[in-house]
């Protein structure tokens, strides 16, 4: 019954790869999130979508691919891996008519080597 | 622009002693704040958050923070520290009727026993 899962929890690949990572909510939630938390611990959005439509869309490379299929749903792709892309992919989901928190996934560790 | 800071990267206090960690934030508008805790290897936990009402307000695990408009701080309390308290705390701060919820850099707590 979790109610944001992420898959893979761990990704090593090599540079030059594509990779996806997959996020689902459970929770009935219009609005979902991409983090990307760094080695110093610091989280910086990546995008965001709310029903379906893409409403946050920060200065990330064009190798990062947001698609959210259905609102329970949002999968990060990702081109041409390079050795900064390494970091920990968080997930998220709320409700975005209300003013509350956020609920996280468990999180992603990509390793580019 | 929208910024939070912590203005610490790290809280020591011994168990038993209340403790305190402090967030400033930057907004243009009314602020939605919130805290969140992140354990080791894990995602983020949603503790509590202010959207408007009365200035002190409680949450999860036995923490409350209080809101001052005037010191634009909501700072992060809990009367008496467990050893299990120790993790990662973030502030973080959302424009009312904004979609984009922004991050401090976080502050690492330390219960020593």
């Amino acid at each position: 019954d979790t109610a944001v899962s992420q898959t893979p929890k761990y990704l090593v690949t090599q540079m030059g790869n594509d990779k996806s990572i997959k996020c689902e909510q459970n929770l009935g939630h219009d609005t979902m999130y991409w983090y990307k938390q760094d080695s110093k611990k610091f989280l910086k959005i990546m995008f965001s979508y709310n029903n379906k439509e893409l409403i946050i869309n920060e200065t990330v490379p064009n190798r990062f691919s947001p698609k959210s299929p259905d609102k329970a749903h949002l999968n990060l792709h990702i081109n041409s891996l390079e050795l900064g892309d390494s970091a920990v992919y968080f997930c998220a989901s709320s409700q975005d008519t209300l003013p509350t928190g956020y609920t996280f996934g468990s999180g992603t560790r990509l390793t580019v080597v | 622009a929208q910024s939070v800071a912590q203005p610490e990267d790290q809280v020591n206090v011994a168990e038993g002693n209340p403790l305190t960690v402090k967030c400033t934030y930057s907004v243009s508008g009314n602020p939605y704040l919130f805290w969140y805790v992140q354990y080791p290897n894990r995602g983020l936990q949603f503790l509590l958050k202010y959207i408007t009402g009365d200035n002190l307000v409680k949450g999860s695990y036995g923490f409350e923070a209080e809101f001052n408009k005037s010191q634009t701080s909501f700072h992060l309390k809990k009367p008496s520290a467990l050893v299990s308290d120790s993790a990662l705390y973030f502030c973080a701060v959302r424009v009312t009727g904004g979609f984009k919820t922004i991050f401090g850099a976080g502050t690492r707590l330390f219960v020593k026993a």
